[in-house]
Order: structure tokens, then C-alpha cells, then sequence
């Protein structure tokens, strides 16, 4: 089955400061991969797809890149209400096992 | 607006079964790959499930292969998971999920 890896699980950093998010496929899944924004008690929130297309309403702080295998999602000036755990999913399987961002 | 709405969870005992349901309003649901994610209380996002649109191909999570049915009614806009032979593993809010629009999700505990 595809496995989807994500690094680093926890990532601790500063308000201002710009924070990259790795997943890794096992297989090569070209550009099907979302990136999800979960805060606690809520359903997570989609903010990427398409590895790279940013969804309307998502600041622009947020981005993504990668094909294939290796995929990043960074936060370019990481805010406050940026704390939470991000997920990659291949598209409609399975997900990475999550980063929490804490400030 | 899109709504999806959970619904059919609740505390069952070991090997017992329970069928979710969602209803969806407002989105074309015949149209959509649906998904069941579910999320182990403080544990990470799991796929547990998809079905095409038109029902003919369905995808599940190796460990509850052969234990869960997903289904769809297209006519009701619904999506289902019938859940047999259950156990602690499973204990986990489980999501009814359509690209970006995701439902709050219905609890489903296992325990005796």
C-alpha cells in the first residue's frame, strides 16, 4: 500500500519565522497531493491541492511544491493563528501521520 | 453552501456493528469520489474508505478490509459505512469527506 511520510512531526519556531513541511511518497503519485490545516476539535481544512494550487481564502503565506515523491509546505512568515497540525493526503487515500506547529 | 451532516455513531461493544451515515446538501454528490476518514482520539487523519461516483469501485484501509461496506445512494445524496465485527482499534470521530468539504464528524466508540 502507498505510504505517505511526513518530517518533522513536531516543529517548534518563532512569529516571522519561515517553516517548510516535508512528505514523502512511496510511489510516485505526480502531483495528487493536498495539504490539510487541523486546529483542535475541528475538521481539518483544506488549504492545498494539486501540490501547488492554493485554495481561495488561504493566505498567501501558505505554499507548496513538489511532483512525484517529494512535496513541501511552507509557511512563509508563520503567524499565530498558524498553530496547528498539517496533514499531506494523496488524493482520496492515504495521509501523512501529521506535523504539529507550535510558537 | 456545501453541508455534510454525520450521523449513526455511538458506544457499541466489541464485535458489535453500527452503520454511519452522511447526508449531503448543496454539491452535486453524484459527481464525487466520497471518502470515510476516521482519526483515533489524539492520533493523526486515517483514510478508511472511498467509492466512485457511480458506485462501481471502492477502495478501503487494509485492516478493516473485509469488515466495512461503503455505499452511496446518488438519488438521497448519502454516503454509508457499515461497520461488522468491531474492535478497540477502531474507536475514532469518523469524517464523511468530499474534496475540501469535510462533515464535523460522528464518534464511534468500542468498548465493553
Amino acid at each position: 500500500d502507498m505510504q505517505m511520510t511526513q518530517s518533522p512531526s513536531t516543529l517548534s519556531a518563532s512569529v516571522g519565522d519561515r517553516v517548510t513541511i516535508t512528505c514523502r511518497a512511496t510511489q510516485n503519485i505526480n502531483t495528487w497531493l493536498a495539504w490539510y490545516q487541523q486546529k483542535p476539535g475541528k475538521a481539518p481544512k483544506l488549504l492545498i491541492y494539486g501540490a501547488s494550487s492554493l485554495v481561495s481564502g488561504v493566505p498567501s503565506r501558505f505554499s507548496g511544491s513538489g511532483s512525484g515523491t517529494e512535496f513541501t509546505l511552507t509557511i512563509s512568515s508563520l503567524q499565530p493563528d498558524d498553530v496547528a497540525t498539517y496533514y499531506c493526503q494523496q488524493y482520496s487515500y492515504s495521509f501523512g501521520q501529521g506535523t504539529k506547529v507550535e510558537i | 453552501e456545501v453541508q455534510l451532516a454525520e450521523s449513526g455513531g455511538g458506544v457499541v461493544q466489541p464485535g458489535g456493528s453500527l452503520r454511519l451515515s452522511c447526508a449531503a446538501s448543496g454539491i452535486t454528490f453524484s459527481t464525487y469520489w466520497t471518502s470515510w476518514v476516521r482519526q483515533a482520539p489524539g492520533r493523526g487523519l486515517e483514510f478508511v474508505a472511498n467509492i466512485k461516483p457511480d458506485g462501481s469501485y471502492t477502495s478501503y484501509l487494509g485492516s478493516v478490509r473485509g469488515r466495512f461496506t461503503i455505499s452511496r445512494d446518488n438519488a438521497k445524496s448519502s454516503l454509508f459505512l457499515q461497520m461488522n465485527s468491531l474492535g478497540a482499534e477502531d474507536t475514532a470521530v469518523y469524517y464523511c469527506a468530499i474534496n475540501e468539504h469535510w462533515g464535523q464528524g460522528t464518534l464511534v466508540t468500542v468498548s465493553s
